[in-house]
């Protein structure tokens, strides 16, 4: 099982500022399968980066991603009021099972 | 527009059945090029997949819960259900269901979800 492990779990910044969140595999990922999400509570989790650096339908271009092999990482270039939320990342190389990072809460300072 | 809607029963006793199914309306379940997953999130934790399967009869389950697990399709409704055995305290999650899409380079991200469902597994 390939275990992800996600940096820092909390993140304090303010509205404006840059956001860099880092997921690290416990194995390599192959052909950069890995997926980020953010959640906000009470509601399912909403695909936001795939294949490490593709942007899903209707996600803006503050949200980026980036990384390869075992490190990766999610940037929000200018945090908006409705950023602040938790993120996970999500690999699918392994077909056997799929894995979650333990998450990032991302919130207001 | 895409929708995925959970239902079913909100508390089910200790070694009971859980079952869950999950309605979606803006896509076919009969299509090849998706994979219908359903995953919890136990309280204030993190995501669990639980499996997935597809029209062509695919199918992938957790290694941890593939012996009490059943995923099915019911393309006449088009809807697809979990079936979850011999539950216990530790099933207590929101149940989620969700769509993968196959693209030129394989599946397993999810791009659409439902908005979950509360189970509690309590006698």
């Amino acid at each position: 099982e390939i275990v992800l492990t996600q940096s820092p779990d909390t993140l304090s910044l303010s509205p404006g500022e840059r956001a860099t969140l880092s997921c690290r595999a416990s194995q390599n990922i192959n052909y950069r399968f890995l997926a980020w999400y953010q959640q906000k509570l009470g509601q399912a989790p909403r695909l936001l980066i795939y294949g490490a650096s593709n942007r899903a339908t209707g996600i803006p271009d503050r949200f980026s991603g980036s990384g390869s092999g075992t490190d990766f990482t999610l940037t929000i270039s200018r945090l908006e009021p409705e950023d602040f939320a938790v993120y996970y990342c999500q690999q699918y190389s392994s077909s056997i099972i799929y894995t979650f990072g333990q998450g990032t809460n991302l919130e207001i300072k | 527009q895409v929708q995925l809607q959970e239902s079913g029963p909100g508390l089910v006793k200790p070694s009971q059945t859980l079952s869950l199914t999950c309605s979606v309306s803006g896509a076919s379940i009969s299509s090849t090029t998706y994979f219908w997953n359903w995953f919890r999130q136990h309280p204030g934790k993190g995501l669990e997949w639980i499996g997935y399967t597809n029209y062509n009869g695919a199918a992938n389950n957790n290694p941890s819960l593939r012996s009490r697990i059943d995923i099915s399709l019911d393309t006449s409704k088009n809807d697809f259900s979990l079936e979850l055995r011999s539950v216990t305290a530790a099933d207590t999650a929101v149940y989620f269901c969700a769509r993968a899409p196959r693209d030129a380079s394989g599946f397993g991200y999810f791009d659409y979800w439902g908005q979950g469902s509360l189970v509690t597994v309590s006698s």
